[in-house]
């Protein structure tokens, strides 16, 4: 079956623009995080949403960064004002449950890099 | 796809050699360890996990041990072929509080496989 899909794989973007990525979940996953791996580093946690509740958005680093899953299947990551800083892959994983028993499906990725 | 892991420790094996990587965590709270295989280009792949209450489990080729006392993880995989070649990484997460919780992921290592 098909599992997580990221679009787009690769964004170049200049200093200054705005963002959208997507994430689209293994189908009936209630569980949706999102993660941003620098180069030579392992992936770290962005935020975490049950269905379209956003109930963990600690790892967000700045008010540039924004998530949302209106609808509890799609998610999307926006990045206001892109700064060379924000260049990485960014990672999105789901998982069937809400506790930490279920193994999170991790997409492809999208390579963001800001020029 | 672009290469993961450029500037991470790097263990060289020969094909049909046992590998062992290793990792340090860093929350003693954490009770639920799982090992990922990231390939370039590709998000990370669940290998293996163990509950803190055990301190080995083994799967396919696969064995992970478990050192709480001095916070240590190890993978071993057995009689290691090219496809084994990638980045590994380990991750903690908290099994207890019976929510979804974020992984957090260690440094990494870039395993080769030498024929």
């Amino acid at each position: 079956g098909a599992g997580v899909s990221q679009s787009p794989r690769y964004k170049v973007a200049k200093r200054g623009q705005d963002v959208a990525l997507r994430c689209d979940p293994i189908s009936g996953h209630v569980s949706l995080f999102w993660y941003q791996q620098a180069l030579g580093q392992g992936p770290e946690f962005l935020t975490y949403f049950q269905n379209e509740a956003q109930l963990d958005k600690s790892g967000l680093p700045s008010d540039r960064f924004f998530a949302e899953r209106p609808e509890g299947s799609v998610s999307t990551l926006k990045i206001q004002r892109t700064q060379q800083e924000d260049s990485a892959v960014y990672l999105c994983a789901s998982s069937l449950g809400i506790d930490s028993s279920y193994e999170q499906y991790f997409g492809p990725g999208t390579r963001l890099t800001v020029t | 796809g672009e290469s993961v892991g450029l500037h991470l420790p790097t263990l060289s094996v020969q094909e049909g050699d046992n590998s062992i990587i290793n990792c340090a965590y860093s929350n003693s709270a954490s009770d639920y360890f799982i090992w990922y295989k990231q390939e370039s280009g590709k998000g990370p792949q669940f290998i293996i996990d163990i509950r803190s209450n055990m301190d080995k489990r083994q799967g396919q080729r696969v064995t992970v041990l478990l050192n709480k006392t001095v916070k240590h993880l190890s993978l071993q995989i057995a009689a290691t072929q090219p496809g084994d070649s990638a980045v590994y990484f380990c991750a903690e997460n908290l099994f207890s509080t019976g929510t979804a919780s974020k992984l957090t992921f260690g440094t990494g290592t870039r395993l080769q496989v030498t024929l």
